[in-house]
């Protein structure tokens, strides 16, 4: 079964670091470019950070940029978002999603998604 | 940076209405766009992409058309698992940045 399975969530306090982590299975994640997604409770989806198949090619979103850091491990099948100098509006849902290529294809297969809280 | 507009915002209907929700985004996109629905505590599930193309598995009472700044979802037949919050996305190649839109629940009348 295609799967991705988040992990690492919690609460945190602010300024703190949260290292997130998707774990992938039953397709070949090597080839896959990957991306995260968060969502605030009660609000909509915002894209956070993209990563190519290879790792070479990564981007974030202005709300992020500088404090967030993707990365993968192909050889573990993983992909990892380190989140440093977390704010109160960081609080959210975290959902990792595959991109398969073309990358009008979308986001097609997403995992269940891990809580992050900042707070005092 | 590519924004998105969706509308009606919200919307009530009824099972078995016909209800359409547009997209518009801030400069062309091509064909680069798809549609998501989620339900309450579930990730969202890819409907259509490449602004028209059904994803697997998806019933074929939903639709999607348009190109460059203006999108439609069309579902034709409203059914009882419909009733959720529906997403556009913006998926241009260069930059990868993926915008989503901000939403349009439908709810039962």
């Amino acid at each position: 079964e295609v799967q991705l399975v988040e992990s690492g969530g919690g609460l945190v306090q602010p300024g703190g670091s949260l290292r997130l982590s998707c774990a992938a299975s039953g397709f070949t994640f090597s080839s896959y470019e990957m991306n995260w997604v968060r969502q605030a409770p009660g609000k909509g989806l915002e894209w956070v950070s993209y990563i190519s198949s290879s790792g070479s090619t990564i981007y974030y979103a202005d709300s992020v940029k500088g404090r967030f850091t993707i990365s993968r491990d192909n050889a573990k099948n993983s992909l990892y978002l380190q989140m440093n100098s977390l704010r109160a509006e960081d609080t959210a849902v975290y959902y990792c999603a595959r991109l398969p290529l073309p990358v009008s294809s979308a986001f097609d297969i997403w995992g269940q998604g891990t809580m992050v809280t900042v707070s005092s | 940076d590519i924004q998105l507009t969706q509308s009606p915002s919200f919307l009530s209907a009824s099972v078995g209405d016909r209800v359409t929700i547009t997209c518009r985004a801030s400069q062309g996109i091509s064909s680069y766009l798809a549609w998501y629905q989620q339900k309450p505590g579930k990730a969202p599930k890819l409907l259509i992409y490449a602004a028209s193309t059904l994803q697997s598995g998806v019933p074929s009472r939903f639709s999607g058309s348009g190109s460059g700044t203006e999108f439609t979802l069309t579902i034709s037949s409203l059914q009882p698992e419909d009733f959720a919050t529906y997403y556009c996305q913006q998926l241009n190649s260069y930059p990868r940045e993926f915008t989503f839109g901000p939403g349009t629940k439908v709810d039962i009348k």
